[in-house]
């Protein structure tokens, strides 16, 4: 099983700042097959990034996502009010799994 | 409007069984891969099975193999889980889950069915 670890646990910064997420893999992951979801509470989660830096459909471009291998790097250039959630990284290229979350709150 | 509406949560005791079921609507999920995700009271995301289109990939957590079985109606544009043996720690609510293909993320997400397994 492939573990997913991402750092920091939490993120505490200001609207316009920048936020960067981290995810590390415990082994490489196939074909760069690393997905970000963000979640607000009560709601489920929302695809933002497939294939380590492919936006999905509607997602702002300051949502931005990049790395390869083991490490992979979730970056919002400018935070807005409404980005202020907890952040799941995904593997789905070795069966499938979820790191356990960064919270990104208002400072 | 594209959705996934699930069903069949509740309160059950330890050891016994119960049978969640997830309804597509606004489009047809027999072209996609689909799962099931779980998500502990305060606690992150587990993914807990997944099933391609044509039954030709199933696959299952560690902690539920043996345990939970995956299926599907394509012609009731539904997705089902099976789940027997139930234990404490599988309290969570879960969420149906779609993606375009096997090998992809999750794009559509249900708002989920609560399962609390307690005596």
């Amino acid at each position: 099983e492939i573990v997913l670890t991402q750092s920091p646990g939490t993120l505490s910064l200001s609207p316009g700042e920048r936020a960067t997420l981290s995810c590390r893999a415990s082994q490489s992951v196939r074909s760069n097959y690393l997905a970000w979801y963000q979640q607000k509470p009560g709601q489920a989660p929302r695809l933002l990034i497939y294939g380590a830096s492919s936006r999905a459909t509607g997602i702002p471009d300051r949502f931005s996502g990049s790395g390869s291998g083991t490490d992979f790097t979730l970056t919002i250039s400018r935070l807005e009010p409404e980005d202020f959630a907890v952040y799941y990284c995904q593997q789905y290229g070795n069966s499938r799994t979820f790191g356990q979350g960064t919270k990104v709150e208002i400072k | 409007e594209v959705q996934l509406v699930e069903s069949g949560g509740g309160l059950v005791q330890p050891g016994r069984s119960l049978r969640l079921s997830c309804e597509a609507s606004g489009f047809s999920l027999a072209a996609y891969a689909m799962h099931w995700v779980r998500q502990a009271p305060g606690k992150g995301l587990e993914w807990v099975s997944g099933i391609s289109w044509n039954n030709g990939d199933i696959d299952y957590a560690d902690s539920v193999k043996g345990r939970f079985t995956i299926s599907r109606d394509n012609a009731k544009n539904s997705l089902y889980l099976q789940m027997e043996s139930l234990r404490t720690e599988d309290t969570a609510l879960y969420h149906c889950v779609k993606a375009p293909r096997w090998r992809d993320a999750f794009d559509i997400w249900g708002q989920g069915t609560m399962v609390t397994v307690s005596s």
